[in-house]
This record gives structure tokens, sequence and C-alpha cells, in this order.
């Protein structure tokens, strides 16, 4: 089945780019998710790429994808103690009407100050 | 605007026992689902509900039972509570621009 790949843990000094990647199996996917989770939460969207573009920027947040190597990015610019956070990678795919998401397993993102 | 509204945001039951978790939501999503998260697992698909009175198994079901009230109410039941279903229980709905799903807080339960 499907598969959604990511580092468990990354660690930043607070001011610097964090950069946490994913790669995912599945080569129908029609959109790509990030989400961030903070301690005793629920998960909120943080933004979504769709399979035919390769980037999409939102303020301090740059998503890259690589269709090719199956491979998606979240770049979070001058990253600050409040972006500390467990961040969830998903990719979506058709089923039984419904667009279900595959999700990653989480990175824990530390930010140091 | 409420969102995703789950209920209850604690539970401890006892080995045995059953209880339901309610889930609400008002954005008119016609799909609506129920993960639960857990250490090192991840975020795994219990059931779902393409649309009001469907559902279908997700990855893990056994030992749940879900009900699709309306198009706004998805419930989860555990009929017989084990230890292993200890967790944290999250429904979801999915809206129809680039098939966001939208999350409710949580509900954790603990089975002793």
């Amino acid at each position: 089945g499907e598969d959604v790949e990511q580092s468990l843990f990354l660690s930043v000094r607070e001011g610097d780019s964090s950069v946490i990647n994913c790669t995912y199996t599945d080569s129908s996917s029609t959109y790509l998710y990030w989400y961030k989770q903070e301690p005793g939460a629920g998960l909120q969207l943080l933004t979504y790429i769709f399979s035919n573009m390769d980037m999409k920027q939102d303020q301090r947040l740059t998503v890259l994808l690589n269709k090719k190597d199956k491979h998606l990015s979240l770049r979070i610019a001058d990253t600050q103690t409040g972006d500390s956070a467990i961040y969830f990678c998903a990719e979506s795919n058709s089923g039984a009407g419904s667009y279900q998401l595959t999700f990653g397993k989480g990175t824990k993102l530390s930010v140091i100050p | 605007n409420a969102g995703v509204t789950q209920t209850p945001k604690f539970q401890v039951l006892k080995t045995g026992q059953s209880m339901t978790l309610q889930c609400a939501q008002d954005m008119n999503h016609n799909s609506m689902y129920w993960y639960r998260q857990d250490p090192g697992m991840g975020l795994r698909l219990i059931y779902y509900s393409a649309s009001e009175g469907t559902t279908d198994k997700g990855e893990v079901p056994n030992g749940y039972n879900v009900s699709r009230l309306n198009k706004r109410e998805f419930s989860l039941r555990l009929e017989s509570a084990a230890p292993s279903q200890t967790s944290v229980y999250f429904c979801a709905s999915q809206g129809e621009t680039g098939n966001t799903i939208y999350f409710g807080e949580g509900s954790w339960l603990t089975v002793v």
C-alpha cells in the first residue's frame, strides 16, 4: 500500500530555517499536505500543494515538491519557539468516493532559544 | 465557526465497558473520518464515511463500530473496551477545496 516516510526529529536554533523532509510512494497522489500538531491539540492544516505544482509559498512557509523523486519538503524561515511541534506530511488518494489521506509518523521539531 | 467538535475530551474506561465518542461538523462536508493516534504509529484510519448513510472500514476497524447519524454527525462506538484501545482519537471532516481534512481537538481514552 501507500507509504509516507519522514524523519522523526529535527532540532534548530531560533532564527534559523527549518527544513522537514518527506517521501511518499503513491505516484497517483493528487494533493500533498503539511499539518502541525502542538501538544495536547488536534492537527492543524498548514498548507497543501497540488501534485502538478513544484513550489508553493505562504509567508514563512515554502513547500517544494519533486514529483519525479516523490519528495516533499517544508521550509520554515526564521523559525520561532512557537514553531516547536510535530509536523505531519500526508498525501491523498481516492478510494470509494472519499479522498483518503495517508500520514507519515510525524517529525518533532524542537526550536532552541 | 466551531468546525469539528468531538466529545468527550477525556475518558477512562474499565476493560469490557462500552462507550461512544461523538463528533459533529458544521461545515456541510460529505466525508467524515475517525483516526487513532498512538506513539510511534502516527495516525491510523479506523472508519470513514463518504456520505450520509455510508460507512467503510479503514486500516484498523477491529473492535469499533460507527454510525453516520446524519450529514453533521459521525459517532465511534467501542462495544467492549480493551487496553489496546487506549489512544487519542481524532474525528475529521473533509472539504472539497484541495480535499483538505479538518480535525477535531481529540479525545484521550484510557482503558484500564
